[in-house]
C-alpha cells in the first residue's frame, strides 16, 4: 500500500520568502511522487515529478522537489515566494504502470505582501 | 491546454434529481478514467475507477446506485449522481491517466454540484 503525509495543512511565507511544503511518502514499492496545485474551483495542475530518474526534480513556475529515499522525503520548496505561489498544494504517490493515484490532505499556500 | 475537459463546471440542481457530469479525454485515449470527490478544505478522495467497455470499480463505502459511472468510449466517461440529495454537494473531480505507465494523471477542471 501506497500514502503520503503532509506535514502542516497552512503554511504561511512572506513575498520574497522561502516556500517549503513538506512530504512524506510511505510505499513498499519504488514510488512514483508528485506535486499538483490547485487553485479555487479548480482542477489539479501538476508541478512535477519524480519517476526514479534524478532525484532532484524541477518544475513549472520556479518549484522543485528532492526525492531522499533515506527520509522517505519529497519535500516542495520554491526559493522565492510569490503572490500567484497562493494555492492548495497536494503531494501524492503512485508507482510504476498503476494509476493508483494516493493523495495527501494538502497544504494551503498563504502569501503575505 | 487541458488534456482532460469536465462539463459543466457547476451545476444547481433540485433535490429528488439526477445531474450529470461528462468527463473528456482531449487529443489522447483514455480506457480508465478516475472520479473523485472533494469536500471543502478537504483532500480528493477517490469514488470509482471508470473501465471502458466494462463496469466500474468503486471505492469501498461509495453507492454504486447513487453515482452512476458509464464509460461509453475511449475518451468520455460520465458520472451521473441519482436522487440527488444536499449532502451530495460536493466538487466532482476526473483524471485521467497519461499514457506510457508513468502513473501520472491529467485531472479535468473539476465540477461544483449544488443540490438544493
Amino acid at each position: 500500500a501506497q500514502s503520503v503525509t503532509q506535514l502542516g495543512s497552512h503554511v504561511s511565507v512572506s513575498e520574497g520568502a522561502l516556500v517549503l511544503l513538506r512530504c512524506n511518502y510511505s510505499s513498499s514499492v519504488p514510488p512514483y511522487l508528485f506535486w499538483y496545485v490547485q487553485y479555487p474551483n479548480q482542477g489539479l495542475q501538476l508541478l512535477l515529478k519524480y519517476t526514479s530518474a534524478a532525484t532532484l526534480v524541477k518544475g513549472i513556475n520556479g518549484f522543485e522537489a528532492e526525492f531522499k529515499k533515506s527520509e522517505t522525503s519529497f519535500h516542495l520548496t520554491k526559493p522565492s515566494a510569490h503572490m500567484s505561489d497562493a494555492a492548495e498544494y497536494f503531494c501524492a504517490v503512485s508507482r510504476y504502470n498503476n494509476n493508483d493515484m494516493r493523495f495527501g490532505a494538502g497544504t494551503r499556500l498563504t502569501v503575505k505582501p | 491546454g487541458a488534456v482532460v475537459s469536465q462539463h459543466p463546471s457547476w451545476v444547481i440542481c433540485k433535490s429528488g434529481t439526477s445531474v450529470k457530469i461528462e468527463c473528456r479525454s482531449l487529443d489522447f485515449q483514455a480506457t480508465t478514467m478516475f472520479w473523485y470527490r472533494q469536500f471543502p478544505k478537504q483532500s480528493l478522495m477517490l469514488m470509482a475507477t471508470s473501465n471502458e467497455g466494462s463496469k466500474a470499480t468503486y471505492e469501498q463505502g461509495v453507492e454504486k446506485d447513487k453515482f452512476l459511472i458509464n464509460h461509453a468510449s475511449l475518451t468520455l466517461s460520465t458520472l451521473t449522481v441519482t436522487s440527488a440529495h444536499p449532502e451530495d454537494s460536493s466538487f466532482y473531480i476526473c483524471s485521467a491517466p497519461r499514457t506510457g505507465g508513468t502513473g501520472e494523471l491529467f485531472f479535468g477542471e473539476g465540477s461544483r454540484l449544488t443540490v438544493l
